[in-house]
């Protein structure tokens, strides 16, 4: 699987929106760029995750390059519960186009959102 | 949908001893992980399987870790002989094999060693 490279922390103000950058610069074409995230002492919680297109659902925004080397993983009104860390894992796809097997956490991007 | 349920939440037991966690996966969800997360790092893969089979296994799975789904429901964590190092959160998740195979995790099992 290819590896990720994400800043070790940011921080946000409540509110405003929060922008975690997603470095896959060796990301294969049938790889999916996933975005979890871990409240401290719970398990990860699943946000998104593509392929190509940007993406949206009720928790966030993908975005991902043209060349799919790097994505952006957007709260678009933070709130102090988004204080997690956010792991970008990228995930092989079978010759169907499904992503599956195992994930590859790396350190992720503690995010700090302040009043 | 209930999710992933794990069992025990937290133990604490003596070095040497054994001990043994329960996942209960999403129902009807085919493939089953576990990982292992200690302070301050991300979770790590232990091992996973699709249906009854065990299909891969790490290296940090040594010969004192045995994992078991002997229906295809739920799973075993059973670590024998602990030691001081094996204190970690234990994680388990569950995924379907139709498309949007996304991986859901439980609440994880907290192993003190000591």
């Amino acid at each position: 699987d290819a590896k990720t490279t994400q800043p070790t922390s940011m921080d946000c103000a409540e509110g405003r929106a929060a922008n975690l950058p997603c470095n896959h610069s060796t990301i294969s074409g049938n790889e999916y760029v996933y975005w979890y995230r871990q409240i401290h002492s719970q398990g990860p919680q699943y946000i998104i995750h593509g392929l190509k297109n940007n993406e949206t659902n009720e928790m966030a925004s993908l975005i991902i390059t043209e060349d799919r080397k790097s994505s952006t993983l957007i709260l678009p009104h933070a709130t102090l519960r988004d204080t997690a860390v956010y792991y970008c894992i990228v995930r092989v796809a079978n010759a169907g186009g499904t992503s599956y097997g195992k994930l590859t956490f790396g350190q992720g991007t503690i995010l700090t959102v302040h009043p | 949908d209930t999710g992933v349920s794990q069992d025990p939440r937290h133990k604490i037991t003596k070095r040497g001893q054994n001990v043994t966690f329960r996942c209960d996966p999403i129902s009807e969800h085919n493939r089953l992980y576990w990982y292992r997360q200690t302070l301050g790092q991300g979770p790590e893969f232990l091992t996973y399987f699709q249906n009854e089979a065990q299909l891969e296994k790490s290296r940090l799975l040594s010969d004192r870790f045995s994992a078991e789904r002997p229906k295809g429901s739920f799973s075993t964590l059973e670590i024998q002989r602990t030691e001081q190092g094996d204190s970690a959160m234990y994680l388990c998740a569950s995924s379907p094999t139709e498309s949007g195979n996304t991986i859901y995790f439980g609440e994880g099992s907290w192993l003190t060693v000591v």
